[in-house]
């Protein structure tokens, strides 16, 4: 079974420019979550859809973080205008529903340089 | 306010001795854990979970343990192997959202 896919794996970008992350999930996962994940710190929940709905994005910073879901299926999650303090691994993950205790796997992460 | 805490940034193990890395949380409404083990460059990997209806969850080598009462659950590796070490995770769910919040982790060393 393929895992949760991440691109790009690296980008370096300057303050005040713009970035896109991708994500493909485990097939058939219902639940997406994207995750930052800063230098020393556990993962951060972002933002969470159950198949294309926004389940929490409490999180989000929605000044200028943006995400979506496109047909329940991939994501995308966007910065604009980046900042210094968004450097940071961002981590998508997927499970299967919103059961009781659904377990996310995570994709290999981006790493995000901001200069 | 940091819900989950993993109070030891770090451990060291000699090989085939036990690992025992602990987790504290402050929610007494969280009802399912998680651990996941993270290597350098690569997402987290889950481990082993526990409902908080148990008090133990056995998968060969790990071990975890739920002391609800006291708000905390630990992880046992026996015995422990030098390809244990990394950087692990406790994870806790919130019930009314399921959104998990993560510890800061602890980074085990398991010397050969």
């Amino acid at each position: 079974e393929a895992g949760v896919a991440q691109s790009p794996r690296y980008k370096i970008i300057e303050k005040r420019q713009s970035v896109a992350f991708w994500c493909n999930p485990i097939s058939g996962h219902a639940t997406l979550y994207w995750y930052q994940q800063i230098l020393g710190q556990g993962p951060k929940l972002l933002i969470q859809f159950q198949n294309n709905g926004v389940v929490d994005d409490s999180q989000l910073p929605k000044d200028r973080f943006s995400a979506e879901r496109l047909k329940g299926v991939d994501s995308t999650l966007k910065i604009q205008p980046a900042k210094l303090e968004d450097s940071a691994v961002y981590l998508c993950a997927s499970s299967l529903d919103l059961k009781r205790g659904p377990i996310p796997f995570f994709g290999p992460g981006t790493r995000l340089t901001v200069l | 306010d940091q819900q989950v805490k993993q109070n030891s940034p770090s451990l060291s193990v000699q090989e085939g001795r036990i690992s025992i890395l602990n987790c504290d949380y402050t929610n007494s409404m969280f009802d399912y854990f998680l651990w996941y083990k993270k290597y350098p460059a690569e997402g987290p990997t889950f481990l082993i979970s526990i409902s908080s209806i148990k008090d133990k969850n056995e998968d060969g080598r790990f071990t975890v343990f739920l002391n609800k009462s006291a708000k905390h659950l630990s992880l046992h590796i026996v015995p422990s192997q030098p390809g244990d070490s990394a950087v692990y995770f406790c994870a806790a769910s919130d019930p009314g959202t399921y959104k998990y919040i993560f510890g800061t982790g602890t980074r085990l060393k398991v010397l050969a």
